[in-house]
């Protein structure tokens, strides 16, 4: 079946730091990837997403490239700051499937 | 355009009894899927709507149910409450779109169901 498999936490960065969440998965078709976040008390908002090999998805300084070769999906961040704490989720939907699969979360808190 | 609304936002069960939670999806979206969020699980899969009919479902046992209306709206059901039940509800709608490859979905706020 398909999983995801994303770096353990907790992360503990200082402001402006260069942040990296690993994600690795398996799937079985032709998946999209997702990277979410969710702030303490909300739901999950999508913070990036790509959806064919080697896109890059991006917003507010994030970044993922999609690696079919690898079969992986890093966060990045150049320069974090106190307000990216939160918890990140990799997670990828098989097309149509109504259905997305979701890494375990990796906790970062960012300390000023 | 409105979110993904959820209601209520909060609950308090005992064990034994059953809860109703509802979703409201964006509007024009026409699919709605259910995960149950938990420390020690994560997020896990429910089941998903599509049209009215269950599409996919995910490992949970038959205590939890669901239905979606004509209107896209959902409910989900979860009978006989036991303590394991507490967690966070969370619902998300997609633009289901013939041939695409897109599967973003929306989510709402989450329930936040407690069992005592």
């Amino acid at each position: 079946g398909d999983s995801v498999t994303q770096m353990e936490g907790p992360v503990t960065l200082s402001e402006e730091a260069f942040l990296t969440i690993n994600c690795t998965y398996t799937a079985t078709g032709y998946p999209s990837l997702f990277w979410y976040v969710q702030y303490p008390g909300e739901g999950l908002q999508l913070l990036l997403k790509a959806t064919k090999a080697d896109d890059k998805g991006s917003n507010k300084g994030f970044e993922a490239t999609y690696r079919k070769e690898t079969t992986s999906f890093h966060l990045e961040k150049g320069s974090v700051q106190v307000s990216d704490s939160a918890v990140y989720f990799c997670a990828l939907s098989v097309f149509n499937a109504g259905k997305s699969t979701f890494g375990d979360g990796t906790t970062l808190t960012v300390k000023p | 355009k409105a979110g993904v609304t959820q209601t209520p936002r909060y609950l308090i069960k005992t064990r034994g009894q059953q809860v109703t939670l509802s979703c409201s999806p964006i509007s024009g979206h026409r699919s709605v899927s259910w995960y149950q969020q938990t420390p020690g699980q994560g997020l896990q899969f429910l089941f998903e709507y599509f049209s009215e009919t269950q599409r996919n479902k995910g490992n949970f046992p038959g205590r939890f149910s669901g239905r979606q209306f004509s209107n896209s709206r959902s409910e989900m059901n979860v009978s006989t409450l036991e303590l394991g039940d507490s967690a966070l509800y969370l619902c998300a709608s997609s633009l289901v779109v013939a041939g695409g490859q897109d599967n973003e979905q929306f989510f709402g706020p989450g329930t936040r169901l407690t069992v005592l």
